[in-house]
């Protein structure tokens, strides 16, 4: 299973643009990145999910650099409500979750 | 609302006792994960059911089972409860062969052990 290594928390005003980075050195070739969102008591939500260079869906943009052992969410002019937990998952999807983990994630805190 | 239903929200119970939480997934899901996350903690993932047999297991203890019934819901029974055991259970479900490949979680049950 890929690891990874991600922030264990950041803060952020309101209106900054958030960039959490993850590290995944030994990503293997059918392994996608994926991110997710946790609030305090609610199961996490699909953010975003990329293979390689650059995803953007209408609430985040996904960057992965072209060796593919790292990989950037990046939130656009953050709001209070985005303080949550950020987990970055790395694995081989294609036949279900059961060879991704969730690990700690990093915990965002938005700042007014 | 991810479609995904649990129950029941919260539950108390004491130590050596059994419990049972049950989980339907989103219409048309095969796949159903169980995941257990302890205060500020990652998720642990326990379990996975496709279309009624077990696919992976993960760090599940030997107190706990879980099945996963032909109208695609899934219960997990945990028995001889410890104090450790006190944590929210979250239930997924997923359909395969999607892309993006996406788990879709419930509200979560809320295990207190006293």
């Amino acid at each position: 299973l890929a690891k990874t290594t991600q922030p264990i928390s950041m803060d952020s005003y309101e209106g900054q643009e958030v960039n959490i980075t993850c590290s995944h050195n030994n990503i293997a070739t059918n392994d996608y990145i994926t991110w997710y969102q946790q609030f305090p008591s609610q199961g996490p939500r699909f953010i975003i999910q990329g293979y390689k260079t650059k995803v953007t869906n209408e609430v985040a943009s996904l960057f992965i650099p072209a060796d593919r052992k790292s990989s950037t969410l990046s939130l656009p002019r953050v709001s209070l409500s985005d303080t949550a937990v950020y987990y970055c998952l790395v694995g081989d999807m294609e036949g279900g979750y059961q060879k991704v983990t969730f690990g700690i994630g990093t915990k965002l805190q938005v700042i007014p | 609302d991810s479609g995904v239903t649990q129950t029941p929200k919260h539950l108390i119970t004491a130590t050596g006792q059994r419990v049972t939480l049950r989980c339907s997934p989103r219409s048309g899901d095969l796949s159903v994960y169980w995941y257990q996350q302890s205060l500020d903690q990652g998720l642990q993932f326990l379990i996975q059911y496709y279309n009624g047999e077990e696919r992976a297991k993960g760090n599940i203890l030997e107190r706990f089972s879980a099945q996963q019934f032909p109208d695609l819901h899934s219960e997990l029974n945990l028995s001889s409860l410890e104090l450790g055991d006190s944590a929210l259970y979250f239930c997924a479900s997923s359909v395969e062969r999607e892309v993006p490949h996406t788990q879709y979680f419930g509200p979560g049950t809320r295990l207190t052990v006293l």
